[in-house]
């Protein structure tokens, strides 16, 4: 069974669309989190969400928002996509945030063209 | 607020050559120190990990040991083989203080080992 599942894997898109990645997690776990990962692998925290708290990075356009259903779940919308917004998404989660490690799903490698 | 600092890449090294890959951090308090793995085309795996001054972390002939005296937490292997080929990120998570739960990563070094 995949412990953090992203879809879809791949999205290729036209500059000024709005679209979804979806993350979901079966771990239990009560944190979850979006990374995103630029062409020199760079990984940036964009947010974490923790029992209801949201903790935006302040350097994240207000084009992309969270979006979490419940606990399982945290989904990234992406309004009005740019060509600068190509990259790899990565969703992760953990229990708790002392000492422990972070799952992280496989990634979508979004391409804005 | 928190930073990781790792060694600039690629590296390149032949089989069985030893890898160091440098890696210092500053944090408030007392952080846990982590590797992380990402294989091509894959999401990033934990490889190994510390949570107070000097553990040491290992996993699959990996080594990492905390050294708060020199904020320090270098990755070493005796003997890579080309299945180690990948990107390296050293992380930390914070102790204390709001979006503490966040891992804070540095740039990664990506390794090729050559046969």
């Amino acid at each position: 069974d995949t412990a953090v599942s992203q879809t879809p894997k791949y999205l290729v898109t036209q500059m000024g669309n709005d679209k979804s990645i979806k993350c979901e997690q079966n771990l239990g776990h009560d944190t979850m989190y979006w990374y995103k990962q630029d062409s020199k692998k760079f990984l940036k925290i964009m947010f974490s969400y923790n029992n209801k708290e949201l903790i935006i990075n302040e350097t994240v356009p207000n084009r992309f928002s969270p979006k979490s259903p419940d606990k399982a779940h945290l989904n990234l919308h992406i309004n009005s996509l740019e060509l600068g917004d190509s990259a790899v998404y990565f969703c992760a989660s953990s229990q708790g945030y002392l000492n422990t490690e972070a799952f992280f799903g496989q990634g979508t490698r979004l391409t804005v063209v | 607020g928190d930073s990781v600092t790792q060694m600039e890449g690629p590296v390149t090294l032949s089989e069985e050559a030893f890898l160091t890959i440098n890696c210092t951090y500053t944090a408030t308090g007392y952080p846990s120190l982590f590797w992380y793995v990402q294989y091509p085309g894959e999401g990033l795996q934990l490889l190994l990990k510390a949570t107070k001054a000097d553990d040491k972390g290992s996993n699959k002939g990996f080594e990492a040991t905390y050294r708060k005296e020199t904020t320090s937490f270098h990755l070493e292997k005796g003997s890579v083989q080309v299945s180690d080929s990948a990107v390296y990120f050293c992380a930390l998570r914070g102790d204390s203080g709001a979006g503490s739960y966040q891992l804070t990563f540095g740039k990664g070094t990506k390794l090729s080992v050559i046969p």
